[in-house]
């Protein structure tokens, strides 16, 4: 059962373009919300993160947009450069003893000169 | 560079075959996790430890296995293997296990021929 749901599969965005990654989620217990970023050869690296008490947060030109309501959340790239050509992944988890993370099943984002 | 390390980069072995993946965490992280990357499944959680104890357990085999040693690295142990098992396995750590940042290795490329 897949409990975290991200859209688009892939993305094709112009330098400069705001890029827009979506997931949504099933499970209401879910607190911790962040997204990773993986080029190819690497392992996924934590790029930025939201718990449910804030509706945005910002780092850079990256932001993160959570509506609780109707269990979604998405990253925003603005300005995008061709640098941020990677995959992206959503995943969510639940704060507990044994915390562990549902991933979407990723977006990639190629960004054109 | 996240800090955690995994040996070896890549493996190649034959079905029915057993082998043995590494990983050290980043000094100070107490809780490992292994994932499983694959192309058609994304990131799949496949069991976590905390201090040399297991806590948490997702869509683990039973031809897999792993331990977490009083040095707190890791192994997971994948036996009897099959075609489908060809997938990157990816280490991550963290300092507690309740849902903190984790912190991905650069992941052991599998392939069973």
């Amino acid at each position: 059962q897949q409990q975290v749901k991200q859209s688009p599969q892939s993305l094709i965005v112009q330098k400069g373009g705001i890029s827009i990654i979506n997931c949504a989620y099933e499970n209401t217990a879910f607190d911790y919300f962040p997204w990773y970023q993986q080029f190819p050869g690497k392992g996924p690296a934590l790029l930025i993160a939201i718990r449910p008490d804030v509706s945005e947060k910002k780092e850079g030109r990256f932001t993160i947009s959570f509506n609780k309501s109707a269990k979604q959340f998405s990253l925003h790239i603005m300005d995008s450069q061709p640098g941020d050509s990677a995959t992206y992944f959503c995943a969510a988890g639940k704060s507990g003893t044994a915390s562990k993370l549902t991933f979407g099943t990723g977006t990639r984002l190629q960004v054109t000169l | 560079d996240s800090g955690v390390t995994q040996t070896p980069k890549h493996l190649i072995t034959a079905t029915g075959q057993r082998v043995t993946l590494r990983c050290s965490p980043r000094s100070g992280d107490l809780s490992v996790y292994w994932y499983q990357q694959s192309l058609d499944q994304g990131l799949q959680f496949l069991i976590q430890y905390y201090n040399g104890e297991e806590r948490a357990k997702g869509n683990i085999l039973e031809r897999f296995s792993a331990q977490q040693f009083p040095d707190l690295h890791s192994e997971l142990n994948l036996s009897s293997l099959e075609l489908g098992d060809s997938a990157l396995y990816f280490c991550a750590s963290s300092v507690v296990p309740d849902t903190d940042t984790q912190y991905f290795g650069p992941g052991t490329r599998l392939t069973v021929l």
